[in-house]
């Protein structure tokens, strides 16, 4: 089936730091992404979703400049956490769907990002 | 507005047991529906869907699920739970396949011994 690899697993930052999550579609193109955010013991926040080469889409409350998405190719987008602070704190999870597939959505193993 | 309620946030049941897990939605139309399964620090697995036809849908690890449209719900089970199935379960729901779904709050399974 459909395969998802999200990286780092974990990450650790210091204050006023940049971090960037990488999400790759290994064996199926996504023209589009979707990233999400889960506090501790809740569901899953879309935050936005990444189009292959055009701007991403993002919801309501999310702020774009502190949370940069590219979807540079058909198998890759990044969301890039800046200026990092303790309350950007979570974990992070990307999504995608292939289209030739029967499986909807698939999902990325997560990252725990921890700002310090 | 559409949605999809977990009314449980917690499960607890013993090993060799059998489970329900809860789900109801709220859509206009009959929606495509899933169940997933996070364990601690990971990403969500795919257990099931559901789209169309048969009501009574099969998984992997054991798990079935049964659409009832007079009830609009999409209830998770399975006959007997093994300790490993301890996780968090998510109930989803799309006007579609290519809509992104909807997910539910959640309902954290504890397995005792």
């Amino acid at each position: 089936g459909a395969v998802v690899s999200q990286h780092p697993s974990r990450v650790i930052c210091k204050s006023g730091t940049s971090v960037k999550i990488e999400c790759r579609s290994l064996d199926f193109q996504a023209t589009t992404m979707f990233w999400y955010r889960q506090f501790p013991k809740q569901s899953l926040m879309l935050m936005a979703t990444s189009n292959e080469g055009s701007k991403a889409t993002y919801e309501q409350g999310v702020e774009k400049d502190k949370f940069l998405i590219n979807h540079a190719s058909l198998t890759l987008s990044t969301l890039t956490v800046t200026s990092a602070h303790p309350e950007d704190s979570s974990f992070y999870i990307c999504s995608a769907r292939d289209t030739g597939g029967a499986d909807g959505y698939t999902f990325g193993s997560g990252t725990r990002l921890t700002v310090v | 507005a559409q949605s999809v309620t977990q009314p449980d946030i917690h499960i607890t049941v013993s090993e060799g047991a059998s489970l329900e897990l809860r789900c109801n939605y709220s859509y206009g139309a009959t929606p495509y529906l899933f169940w997933y399964v996070q364990s601690p620090g990971q990403g969500l697995q795919l257990l099931l869907k559901y789209f169309s036809g048969d009501t009574l849908v099969q998984g992997i690890k054991g798990f079935e699920a049964e659409f009832k449209r007079s009830q609009s719900s999409f209830n998770l089970r399975k006959p007997s739970v093994h300790w490993s199935d301890a996780a968090e379960y998510f109930c989803a729901a799309s006007p579609g396949g290519s809509y992104i779904p909807t997910f539910g709050r959640g309902t954290s399974l504890i397995v005792h011994p």
